[in-house]
């Protein structure tokens, strides 16, 4: 069954910090994986977009990695601010041809002053 | 810059009752879809409309749903006779390309309550 499991569930960081989420997933074959940042009630906006070739992405201060061949991949935020408080989602396209998408049930990052 | 826009940003009906969501893609967007969100829980996809048809839906997207592209502009979900759990934050979205390919780009969601 396809399936995207994201860790950890929430995570505190103090502002200014660093910090690297992470995401699993058992989606195969895959067309691409993709990282969002979702505030409270709002819409899911896109950081990051890969392919299975790719191993790395950035945008910012957001870097994403994926190793194809451990079904894994990290998010990275670096000199966290205060707006990056929100739901961080990952998202794997299964390569059929198809328009289906699995989401994880995302990590929520609270950055405290 | 261009953005998805949805219509109602709230709406509470009583169970059994027709709703109409709406939405509006960007305008050079070829692709739209719709995913549904309940509380506390994950995005999940619904379905996608291309050309004019539905290009692939969901288990979730019954007969209780239908999609529409009444005219050039407007994209809208059709959920008849609601129930409890159909209660949910709805999101639009709108892509170039195929997910595939292509960047989506999320309304900022109807929130669904049924009563």
């Amino acid at each position: 069954k396809n399936q995207v499991e994201q860790s950890p569930q929430s995570l505190i960081i103090l502002e200014g910090k660093n910090c690297t989420l992470q995401c699993n997933y058992t989606v195969s074959p895959f067309s691409n994986l993709r990282w969002y940042k979702q505030d409270t009630g709002r819409g899911p906006v896109s950081l990051t977009i890969m392919t299975f070739s790719e191993n790395t992405k950035s945008n910012g201060r957001y870097t994403a990695t994926l190793d194809a061949d451990t079904k894994q991949s990290s998010l990275h935020i670096t000199a966290s601010q205060l707006s990056d408080s929100a739901s961080y989602i990952c998202v794997v396209s299964p390569y059929t041809g198809g328009f289906k998408t699995i989401f994880g049930a995302g990590t929520r990052l609270f950055v405290k002053a | 810059e261009p953005e998805v826009t949805q219509t109602p940003s709230h709406q509470v009906t009583q169970m059994g009752q027709e709703v109409i969501l709406r939405c509006v893609p960007i305008s050079n967007h070829l692709y739209f879809y719709w995913y549904r969100q309940i509380l506390g829980q994950k995005v999940e996809f619904l379905v996608s409309f291309y050309n004019n048809e539905i290009s692939e839906k969901s288990e979730i997207f019954d007969d209780q749903f239908s999609v529409e592209r009444p005219d050039g502009s407007n994209f809208t979900l059709k959920i008849r006779s609601t129930k409890l759990e159909d209660s949910a934050m709805y999101f639009c979205a709108s892509s170039q390309g195929t997910f595939n390919t292509g960047e989506l780009f999320f309304g900022e969601g109807s929130r669904l309550t049924v009563l």
